[in-house]
C-alpha cells in the first residue's frame, strides 16, 4: 500500500495569517494528485485535481503547486479567515484509479 | 438536487449481525466507492466500482462486501467478519472513475458496535 503524508499534523494560526502545508507521496508511476476540504458535519470537497508537474491551480484566496519528480503538493491559503476552518486532504491516484489519501491537516483560525 | 445519499447516519449494532449501510447517488456517475476513516488515519478504500454489476476490491476488502444491480446504489454489508468494524463509513461517486474525476462525497454514517 502506498503512503501518502501530510504535515503538519494541525495547525493553529491567526485570523489574516497565510499558511502553507505540505503533501508527500510517491515519485514514481503519477497519475493525479487530488486536495479535498473537509469542514466539520459537512462531505469532503475537492479543491483541486493536478496532474502536470510545476502545475499551480488557484481558487480564490487558496493555491496549490505539484512537484511529481520529488513527490510533493504544497497548499497555501492567503490571509485566512475562520470559515478556511477544516480538514484539508490530499489524495494520491495511483494506477488502477484508486485514490491512496493522507491522515490530513487540521486547520483552525481564530478570529 | 443533485448528490449522494447515505443512511443511516448513526447505525449501532451488536457483535456477531451484519449490517448494511445504504448508498444512493443521482448524479449520474459510473464510479462508486466506499471509504472507511479512523482517528488519525486517511481514508482507506475498501471497494469501489465502475460500472453496474462489477466491483473491485480497495485496501481493506475483508469482511465486506458490496453490490452494483443499478447504476445509483452502491450499499455495502459489513459482516461479522470484520474484526474491528467500529468506524465512520464515506461513500463517494465520481463521473467515470478517471484519474482526473473530482469525487463527491456523501455525508457519512457512524457505525458503532456495542
Amino acid at each position: 500500500i502506498l503512503n501518502v503524508e501530510q504535515s503538519p499534523q494541525s495547525l493553529h494560526v491567526q485570523e489574516g495569517d497565510s499558511t502553507n502545508f505540505t503533501c508527500s507521496f510517491p515519485s514514481s508511476n503519477f497519475y493525479a494528485l487530488h486536495w479535498y476540504r473537509w469542514e466539520t458535519a459537512k462531505s469532503p470537497e475537492a479543491l483541486f485535481v493536478m496532474t502536470l508537474n510545476g502545475d499551480e491551480k488557484k481558487k480564490g484566496r487558496i493555491s496549490a503547486t505539484l512537484n511529481t519528480k520529488e513527490g510533493y503538493s504544497y497548499l497555501y491559503i492567503k490571509g485566512s479567515q475562520p470559515e478556511d476552518s477544516a480538514t484539508y486532504l490530499c489524495a494520491f491516484m495511483e494506477y488502477g484509479n484508486k485514490l491512496v489519501f493522507g491522515a490530513g491537516t487540521i486547520l483552525r483560525v481564530k478570529s | 438536487d443533485g448528490g449522494i445519499t447515505q443512511s443511516p447516519k448513526y447505525l449501532f449494532r451488536k457483535e456477531g449481525q451484519n449490517v448494511t449501510l445504504s448508498c444512493e447517488q443521482n448524479l449520474n456517475h459510473d464510479a462508486m466507492y466506499w471509504y472507511r476513516q479512523d482517528p488519525g488515519q486517511g481514508l482507506r478504500l475498501i471497494y469501489y466500482s465502475q460500472i453496474v454489476n462489477d466491483f473491485q476490491k480497495g485496501d481493506i476488502a475483508e469482511g465486506y462486501s458490496v453490490s452494483r444491480e443499478k447504476k445509483e446504489s452502491f450499499p455495502l454489508t459489513v459482516t461479522s467478519a470484520q474484526k474491528n468494524p467500529t468506524a465512520f463509513y464515506l461513500c463517494a461517486s465520481s463521473i467515470l472513475g478517471t484519474s482526473t474525476d473530482t469525487q463527491y462525497f456523501g455525508p457519512g454514517t457512524r457505525l458503532t458496535v456495542l
